[in-house]
This record gives structure tokens, C-alpha cells and sequence, in this order.
């Protein structure tokens, strides 16, 4: 089962940089780690996805090492609108066919002015 | 585009009463999910639907839960009888894909607040 650890809490100031590292000692070789975001009363958001090495998108970094047993969600000069909660998912249930994800309790991104 | 749709957006009930939620995925979505939210954790998988096949319900209390997906497109959720703990935000997603793989983004309803007194 590719469960994921990551920090409960992460505390942050406007304009720094923001990495998030999620563990995931059991990741599978068909496996993909993905990540949401979600603010109150809203439903998770897609932020990024990748298998291996790093992924850049507009709004986000993901690096992922080359044993792929953990991944750092990095994001570019935050600002207060980027206090969330953040998950990282591993896409398998123990190598079956079926997508099942767990999203874990994330990590709760709080960004001061 | 139009996203997930999803309601009602709040519900309270007393326990033993029957609630329903309904969600329209996005078009052309073959996958479905119904997640539940507990305050304070991350959400639970309950039913995974591909097109309206059920692919995976091994979360679901079926003794008081139940979910369809008919024609492939609308879902709804019901709850009877409810309890106390059923008390959560249940969320809805759709995906092109199924989860896990590539380009499997699960896009999300803003979620049915469940309040069971």
C-alpha cells in the first residue's frame, strides 16, 4: 500500500518559497505521484503530477529523486492566497489495476503577510 | 467548461432520517468518485464509478450507503439510516481516466456539507 507521509503544518512568509516533501517508501513501478491542493469549503484542486525527475508547470515545481521514495512539491514566491492544504497522492493500491487514491491528512500551508 | 456539479450544498438531518446528494460530472467524464471529508482529514474514497460500472466500493459502508451512476453520467449518493459520525462534507470528482495514472486529474464539486443531529 503506497501511503504517503507528509508534514502536518508548514509555516510560511509572502514572497519566500515554499518546499513541501512528501515520503513514500512503497511507491510501485507504475506509480505516479500527484498533487492537490484545497481551501476551505472547496473541493481538492490538481496542482501537479510526475513519475520521475522534475515537472514544471505555472504554477509549481515537483522533484522527484531518482529512488522516487519521496517528492518535494515546491512553490515559487507564495503569496496569502496560497495558505491551503496540500496532498500528495501515490496513484496505486498495491500494484492493482484500479486507481484508488489516498490523500492522507496533508499539510496545512499557512503564508503570512 | 463547466466543472462538477453538486447538491444540495448543505444538509442537516436527524440521525435515522435518509439524505441523497446528486452530482453531474463533468462532460465526457467517464470516471466518477465520491469522496467523504471528515473536518480535519484528508478526503476518503467511497465509490469509484467507470462509466456506470462500479470499479471499486470497498469503502463503502453498504449496510446504510448506496450509489448509482445511471446512463453513465449523473450520480447520486444515499445515506439510510444516517448517523451521528455520517456527519461530513461527501465530495464529488470526475476524471477522463481512471486515478493513478497519467493525465488522471480528478477535477472536484464543491462538496454537500452533511450535518446529522
Amino acid at each position: 500500500l503506497a501511503k504517503t507521509t507528509q508534514p502536518i503544518s508548514m509555516d510560511s512568509y509572502e514572497g519566500q518559497e515554499v518546499n513541501i516533501t512528501c515520503s513514500h517508501n512503497n511507491i510501485a513501478t507504475n506509480d505516479y505521484i500527484t498533487w492537490y491542493q484545497q481551501f476551505p469549503s472547496q473541493g481538492p484542486r490538481f496542482i501537479i503530477q510526475g513519475y520521475k525527475t522534475k515537472v514544471t508547470n505555472e504554477v509549481a515545481s515537483l522533484f522527484i529523486p531518482a529512488d522516487r521514495k519521496s517528492s518535494t512539491l515546491s512553490l515559487p514566491r507564495v503569496s496569502l492566497s496560497d495558505t491551503a492544504v496540500y496532498y500528495c497522492l501515490v496513484g496505486r493500491d498495491g500494484g492493482s489495476t484500479l486507481g484508488r487514491l489516498y490523500f492522507g491528512r496533508g499539510t496545512q500551508l499557512t503564508v503570512w503577510p | 467548461e463547466a466543472g462538477v456539479a453538486q447538491s444540495p450544498r448543505y444538509k442537516i438531518i436527524e440521525k435515522r432520517q435518509s439524505v441523497a446528494f446528486w452530482c453531474n460530472p463533468i462532460s465526457g467524464h467517464a470516471t466518477l468518485y465520491w469522496y467523504q471529508q471528515i473536518l480535519g482529514q484528508g478526503p476518503k474514497l467511497l465509490i469509484q464509478f467507470q462509466n456506470n460500472g462500479v470499479v471499486d466500493d470497498s469503502q463503502l459502508p453498504k449496510d446504510r450507503f448506496s450509489a448509482e451512476r445511471l446512463k453513465g453520467v449523473d450520480s447520486t449518493l444515499k445515506i439510510q439510516p444516517a448517523k451521528l459520525e455520517d456527519s461530513a462534507v461527501y465530495l464529488c470528482a470526475s476524471s477522463l481516466v481512471l486515478a493513478g495514472g497519467p493525465g488522471d486529474t480528478q477535477y472536484f464539486g464543491p462538496g454537500t456539507r452533511l450535518t446529522v443531529l
